[in-house]
């Protein structure tokens, strides 16, 4: 098993550029997250999904949508990118209690 | 809104002796708390989960303790290896019921050999 893949692993925007962040899980777990992560503020949730066609509001939504259109996928799309979105993103999946994460992409917005 | 407090700063001990983490929570009585380690550049892996119901859980040479009372996790790593440098990151179940985990700012260890 790949686990959790998130491409790509680094990105550079200029403000006002949309782009999507790719998540792919291989085992088959029905609930997915994004988070993302700042200096000093831990992971803050953005967007999850509790199956396919399925996604909700995190804590830091404004900024970010999401699709859930099969169990694999969990693209999270920038339709604006704003310096305040300047972040490590995390994807992960869940299975019971045990979040798996992905590697992290890091997004620059200048 | 429930908020958990890891202490900012570093950690340095010395190899072969006992880490010892804190993990502080309020607004909240989580159903479980989790401990997660990350290393620079990547995304965060789980390595234990404690309940409500559990005061003390082992693996291998970390052992976690939870008081519901005083709202606090203990995380320790015995006879710490340089390898158990990382960050340490503490979580807690979601408390608006999205099956989503609240997390700590988190603790760098570093273990000095």
């Amino acid at each position: 098993n790949a686990g959790v893949t998130q491409t790509p692993k680094f990105q550079v925007l200029k403000t006002g550029q949309s782009m999507t962040l790719q998540c792919a899980q291989d085992m088959n777990h029905e609930y997915m997250s994004w988070y993302r992560q700042d200096p000093g503020m831990g992971l803050r949730l953005i967007h999850y999904s509790v199956g396919a066609g399925i996604t909700d509001q995190g804590e830091v939504p404004n900024g970010y949508n999401v699709s859930r259109s099969t169990t694999e996928d969990f693209p999270l799309r920038l339709l604006s990118a704003a310096p305040s979105q300047t972040s490590v993103y995390f994807c992960a999946s869940r299975e019971a209690d045990t979040q798996y994460f992905g590697p992290g992409t890091r997004l620059t917005v200048l | 809104s429930q908020k958990i407090e890891q202490n900012s700063e570093a950690l340095n001990i010395q190899e072969g002796k006992t880490a010892t983490l804190t993990c502080n929570y309020t607004n909240y009585s989580p159903a479980y708390l989790q401990w997660y380690r990350q290393d620079p550049g990547r995304g965060p892996v789980f390595l234990l989960l404690i309940r409500e119901n559990e005061k003390e859980k082992r693996k291998e040479r970390l052992k976690v303790t939870f008081d519901t009372t005083l709202k606090q996790s203990l995380f320790h790593i015995t006879a710490s290896q340089p390898a158990d440098s990382a960050t340490y990151l503490c979580a807690l179940d979601d408390s608006w019921g999205r099956r989503a985990l609240t997390f700590g700012s988190g603790t760098r260890l570093q273990v000095q050999p």
